[in-house]
Formats: structure tokens, C-alpha cells, sequence
């Protein structure tokens, strides 16, 4: 049972590259997040996907954009990495409307340099 | 400014005594409570909850407490094992806004054998 699937789990770039951040899952889950996580901010939402076909900003959207591909993907995307975007990214899935429960991926950790 | 807080950065306790991690939020707009853990290299899992029409909620060794006039929860885990070494995150949700958790900025726990 995978769950939440990120894809890659490490990556390096340089400042101005872009790259985009992968996420599947395989619960049939409806709403999709895609959260950053840094020391002492706690996780902080990016964007989420309350169902297909719908995508809306979250707490800090600016320098990301983002595709809900299909109901299983939610990918996100960096078209000109800073060095503040360096942080560890937390893809999640849940019910629609549900009591909150999120279920996280194990993270993709970014570095830009 | 960070609508939930959690004002201790680290809490260290011996086995088999108790472990009580704080949470303060200003949203009043807030009506669901969340406790997530996270061990280093994985995703957040959630670990329990609590309604704001309830003021306490309890699964097996863990409790949380939620004082609404003092917008404030506690969680208490009875007793502490090595097993419960990990970043501990409170997050919170406001009805209208579905799924949309606001995390702080965690605690980090480390239990003693």
C-alpha cells in the first residue's frame, strides 16, 4: 500500500533553473496539498486541490505553480528557483471535506544554490 | 504573523513519565484540532484529534485538551516511551476552509530510557 508517492526525494539546482516536484496517490482521495516545511515555521501551505480539476494558493503560493493532472497527481512546479524555496516539500491527500486527517508523503528535500 | 504557535521548541522527558506539548492559536475562526508526529526522513502521521465542541479527547496513551477561552491545547502522552522520540506539530482548522491546516512550528520530543 503506497499511499502518497513524491518523486524526487532529493534535488540540487541552481538559482533560475526549474523543476517540478511529483506527487501520486493511490487512495482515491479527492483533495490534494502540496505543504514546505523549514525549521521553527512548521509546515505551511503552497497550494491544494480541493478536487479534479480544481487547483487554489495557499499561504505561500508566490514562485510555484501547480497541475492536478488527475484525480492520483498533483504535481508542483519551481520555473525559476530562488534560494528561499530551499526546504523540504510535503505532498498530501485527504477526503473532501473531511475532519482534517491528511495523509503526507515522505518528502522531497530541495536545495538551491 | 503565525495564527498557531508552539512556544517550546524541545521538550526532554524520562521514560515512563508524562510528556505535555502546548499549543496557542489566535484564530477563533479555528474549530478543529490536530496533532501530527514526525520521525526524521518521514512524512507528518496524524496522531489525534479534537472538535471544538469538546474540551478533551482521548486514544489509548495519548489525551488532548482544548481550553477555548484561553485558545489553547495541550497533549499529553501517559506513559512517554523511546518509541514517542519525534517532532510533534499542532494544526488547526476553520470550517469554511475545508481541509486547509495551519500548522505550527513544532516540538521536539525526546524521550529518555
Amino acid at each position: 500500500n503506497a499511499g502518497v508517492t513524491q518523486t524526487p526525494k532529493f534535488q540540487v539546482l541552481k538559482t533560475g533553473q526549474s523543476m517540478t516536484l511529483q506527487c501520486a496517490q493511490d487512495m482515491n482521495h479527492n483533495s490534494m496539498y502540496w505543504y514546505r516545511q523549514d525549521p521553527g515555521m512548521g509546515l505551511r501551505l503552497i497550494y491544494y486541490s480541493a478536487s479534479e480539476g480544481t487547483t487554489d494558493k495557499g499561504e505561500v503560493p508566490n514562485g510555484y505553480n501547480v497541475s492536478r493532472l488527475n484525480k492520483r497527481e498533483f504535481s508542483l512546479r519551481l520555473e525559476s528557483a530562488a534560494p528561499s524555496q530551499t526546504s523540504v516539500y510535503f505532498c498530501a491527500s485527504s477526503v473532501q471535506k473531511s475532519t482534517g486527517e491528511l495523509f503526507f508523503g515522505e518528502g522531497s528535500r530541495l536545495t538551491v544554490l | 504573523d503565525q495564527q498557531v504557535k508552539q512556544n517550546s521548541p524541545s521538550l526532554s522527558v524520562q521514560e515512563g513519565r508524562i510528556s505535555i506539548l502546548n499549543c496557542d492559536y489566535t484564530n477563533s475562526m479555528f474549530d478543529y484540532f490536530l496533532w501530527y508526529k514526525k520521525y526524521p526522513a518521514e512524512g507528518p502521521t496524524f496522531l489525534i484529534s479534537i472538535s471544538s465542541i469538546k474540551d478533551k479527547n482521548e486514544d489509548g496513551r495519548f489525551t488532548v485538551f482544548l481550553n477555548k477561552s484561553a485558545k489553547h491545547l495541550s497533549l499529553h502522552i501517559v506513559p512517554s516511551q523511546p518509541g514517542d522520540s519525534a517532532v510533534y506539530f499542532c494544526a488547526a482548522s476553520a470550517g469554511a476552509a475545508g481541509n486547509k491546516l495551519t500548522f505550527g512550528g513544532g516540538t521536539r520530543v525526546l524521550v529518555k530510557p
